[in-house]
C-alpha cells in the first residue's frame, strides 16, 4: 500500500491569491490524481498527473487555473490559481498501485 | 463512462449484516466492479473489486450477477466505524494494463445505529 501526506492539511486564503498544495508518497509511483471534493458532493476528477509528461485535465478544469507539477515519482503539486470562494473544497491527492488507488488527506481550502 | 446508480442513503443495526446495492446495466466487457468507501474526514479507501465471480475479503463480501449488470457489496457484521459513504465505480481497462483512473458518483450514505 501507499501512505500520502499533504500538506497543507487545511487553509483560509482571500480571493484572488493562488495557493499550491504538496503531495508526498511513500514510494515510487508512476500514476498521480488530483480530485476536488466541494461541500456535501462526491469527489470530481480533475487531473492525472504522470511523471515525464504534461498532466491530462479533465473536462471543466485548465491548466492556467490548476497547474500541476510532477517533478519526481514521490511528488506532485496542484495550484489554485486566482481564487474565488467558488474553488472552496477539498482537494485530495491519489495515487494507483496495480488495481487499487490510494488517496490522501485533502487539503481543506477555504476561500473568502 | 459507464454509470452506477446506487440509492442515496441506507440504514443498519450494529452487528447485523448490510447490503449494499449497486446497477450497472452499462457495463462493458472490461469493465471491473470497485468499491470504496469514505469515512468522515477522511480520503476514500479502497475496500474490494472483481470482474464476472464473488469475492471475498477481510473488509467485505462482493456478490456480482451473472448478467454482471449489478452487483452488492456486503459487510458481513456492521460496526459503528463502517458507517461512511459507499462508492461502486466501474473501472475500465487501460493505461496501458494497469487500470484506469476512478470516476466516483454520489455513493451510498451507510448509517449504523448502537
Amino acid at each position: 500500500s501507499a501512505v500520502i501526506s499533504q500538506k497543507p492539511s487545511r487553509d483560509i486564503c482571500q480571493r484572488g491569491t493562488s495557493l499550491t498544495i504538496q503531495c508526498q508518497v511513500d514510494s515510487q509511483v508512476t500514476m498521480m490524481f488530483w480530485y476536488r471534493q466541494q461541500p456535501g458532493q462526491s469527489l470530481t476528477l480533475i487531473a492525472t498527473a504522470n511523471q515525464g509528461s504534461e498532466a491530462t485535465y479533465e473536462s471543466g478544469f485548465v491548466i492556467d487555473k490548476f497547474p500541476i507539477s510532477r517533478p519526481n515519482l514521490t511528488f506532485s503539486t496542484l495550484t489554485v490559481s486566482n481564487m474565488s470562494p467558488e474553488d472552496s473544497s477539498i482537494y485530495l491527492c491519489s495515487v494507483g498501485q496495480g488495481t487499487e488507488q490510494y488517496f490522501g488527506p485533502g487539503t481543506r481550502l477555504t476561500v473568502t | 463512462d459507464a454509470k452506477t446508480t446506487q440509492p442515496n442513503s441506507m440504514e443498519s443495526n450494529e452487528e447485523e449484516p448490510v447490503h449494499l446495492p449497486c446497477n450497472h446495466s452499462t457495463i462493458s466487457g472490461t469493465d471491473y466492479i470497485h468499491w470504496y468507501r469514505q469515512l468522515p474526514s477522511q480520503g476514500p479507501e479502497y475496500v474490494i473489486h472483481g470482474l464476472t465471480s464473488n469475492v471475498n475479503n477481510r473488509m467485505a463480501s462482493l456478490a456480482i450477477a451473472e448478467d454482471r449488470k449489478s452487483s452488492t457489496l456486503i459487510l458481513h457484521r456492521a460496526t459503528l466505524r463502517d458507517a461512511a459513504v459507499y462508492y461502486c465505480i466501474l473501472r475500465p481497462r487501460g493505461y496501458g494494463g494497469s487500470q484506469g483512473n476512478l470516476i466516483f458518483g454520489k455513493g451510498t450514505k451507510l448509517s449504523v445505529k448502537p
